[in-house]
């Protein structure tokens, strides 16, 4: 399968535990980002990164929320001491680099990380 | 900032009739836009996108979409569903940098 691959499909946490979602881009594909899905809403972009660097964490929550794209190795989002707000799809979707030609701004998505806090 | 409306939460059609979902977007220059379809438990699969060019762009499993401008709008059609298109739609809206901006989606049902 060449396309983005996440795990775990399912987490399940109790309040105050950390969350580690891990997410392998497609082939090729130099950029990574996660959205967040609540219950009846649509997707909410958190961060974008490149290989070993953020580009844009404007989505992220200012605490308890980390990214990283390491040079080897799948991108990681870690959600510390999870609260039971925290219960949600995580997506990650990768693409080429916006710099790429021909640019496409097509995102190409994993089928997420559902996260249920107790 | 960028934004997408999507102004009908929940629709239901019946198997063989049209389809029109609407979705209206803000940005300040000429946007890429996005439908994306989600089956329940499932990622988001692309139907089609419009950068340029045609405004009335096909995409798979029979979509199409047309872009106007003067209306800020990238309605997305189907001439007859199946009951297999059941599922919710995105839209979105980028400018160069590969952020999405999500609408709220529209949630679609199929009778039969």
């Amino acid at each position: 399968n060449a396309g983005v691959m996440q795990n775990p499909r399912h987490l399940v946490r109790r309040r105050g535990q950390e969350a580690r979602l891990r997410c392998s881009p497609m082939k090729g594909h130099s950029h990574v980002y996660w959205y967040r899905q609540l219950p009846e809403e649509g997707l909410k972009f958190m961060v974008y990164l490149q290989k070993e660097n953020i580009i844009d964490e404007s989505g992220m929550p200012k605490e308890r929320f980390s990214a990283e794209f390491p040079k080897e190795g799948p991108s990681i989002l870690r959600i510390q001491q999870v609260v039971r707000g925290d219960s949600a799809a995580y997506f990650c979707a990768s693409s080429h680099s916006p710099t790429d030609s021909p640019f496409t701004g097509e995102l190409f998505f994993g089928e997420g990380s559902r996260l249920t806090v107790l | 900032a960028q934004s997408v409306t999507q102004p009908d939460i929940h629709i239901t059609v019946s198997e063989g009739a049209s389809l029109e979902l609407r979705c209206n977007y803000s940005y300040g220059a000429t946007p890429y836009l996005f439908w994306y379809v989600q089956s329940p438990g499932q990622g988001l699969q692309l139907l089609l996108k419009y950068f340029s060019g045609d405004t009335l762009v096909q995409g798979i499993k029979g979509f199409e979409a047309e872009f106007k401008r003067s209306q800020s709008s990238f309605n997305l059609r189907k001439p007859s569903v199946h009951w297999s298109d059941a599922a919710e739609y995105f839209c979105a809206v980028t400018g160069t940098a590969s952020k999405l901006t999500f609408g709220t989606g529209t949630r679609l049902q199929v009778t039969l």
